[in-house]
């Protein structure tokens, strides 16, 4: 049972315009969302988060929107620049518990210069 | 440390034999998460250490899987046996503690440990 859903494996943006990775998800009891960047041979590394009492959280060029209703979000970048290139995961947990994050299988991001 | 420091790099073993893989926490840091991620796929939870106990194991795939955590600090992933689907990229992540107070940043990866099984 995947419950973080990422369902565009790839994507390609021209530099300059706006990149807007998608992110499903079915727990309603899901109380925060992270974003992970990853480069090849790389660990992942955190990109923003938002918690399930907001719906935006914005950082310089990275703006994560949460959609509690529709358990969506999404991670918009902008202006995406060829350094953005990279796999990017969302990850979910629970209020409670162990406190794991359940990730999303990815999207993989390519800016065209 | 001042990162998550996993070893090997890469391992590539046969079939049958067994594995160990090794992850270096950020000192300090209470909370150590085994993950690995397969080709095509997404990151996959294995086991959740906090101090030297494993309170969720639940993403083990099999009892060939084992993990050990000792002084709170180093842990290591063992797997016996190895089969080919076991090939994968083998995550350790750590964090401060595991609760609510480390909403904003989650884990911290290492590099991970590529194994191949042949």
């Amino acid at each position: 049972d995947q419950q973080v859903k990422q369902n565009s494996p790839s994507l390609s943006v021209q530099e300059g315009r706006i990149s807007i990775l998608n992110c499903d998800y079915t727990n309603s009891m899901f109380d925060y969302f992270l974003w992970y960047k990853k480069y090849p041979a790389e660990g992942p590394t955190f990109l923003i988060s938002i918690s399930s009492i907001k719906d935006k959280n914005e950082d310089g060029r990275f703006t994560v929107f949460l959609n509690k209703s529709a358990k969506h979000l999404s991670l918009h970048i902008v202006p995406s620049q060829p350094g953005d290139s990279a796999v990017y995961f969302c990850a979910a947990r629970r209020a409670s518990g162990t406190y794991k994050y359940i990730f999303g299988t990815g999207t993989r991001l390519k800016v065209l210069a | 440390g001042a990162g998550v420091s996993q070893s090997p790099s890469n391992k590539v073993t046969e079939k049958g034999k067994d594995v160990e893989l090794r992850c270096d926490p950020i000192s300090g840091h209470t909370a150590l998460y085994w993950y690995r991620q397969s080709l095509g796929q997404g990151l996959e939870f294995l086991i959740y250490f906090q101090g030297n106990s494993a309170p969720d194991k639940s993403g083990l795939p099999s009892d060939r899987f084992s993990a050990e955590r000792t002084g709170g600090s180093v842990s290591t992933l063992t797997i016996q046996r190895t089969q080919q689907e076991d090939s994968a990229v083998y995550l350790c992540a750590s964090s401060l503690i595991p609760g609510p107070a480390i909403k904003n940043y989650g884990y911290t990866f290492g590099s991970g440990t590529r194994l191949t099984v042949v």
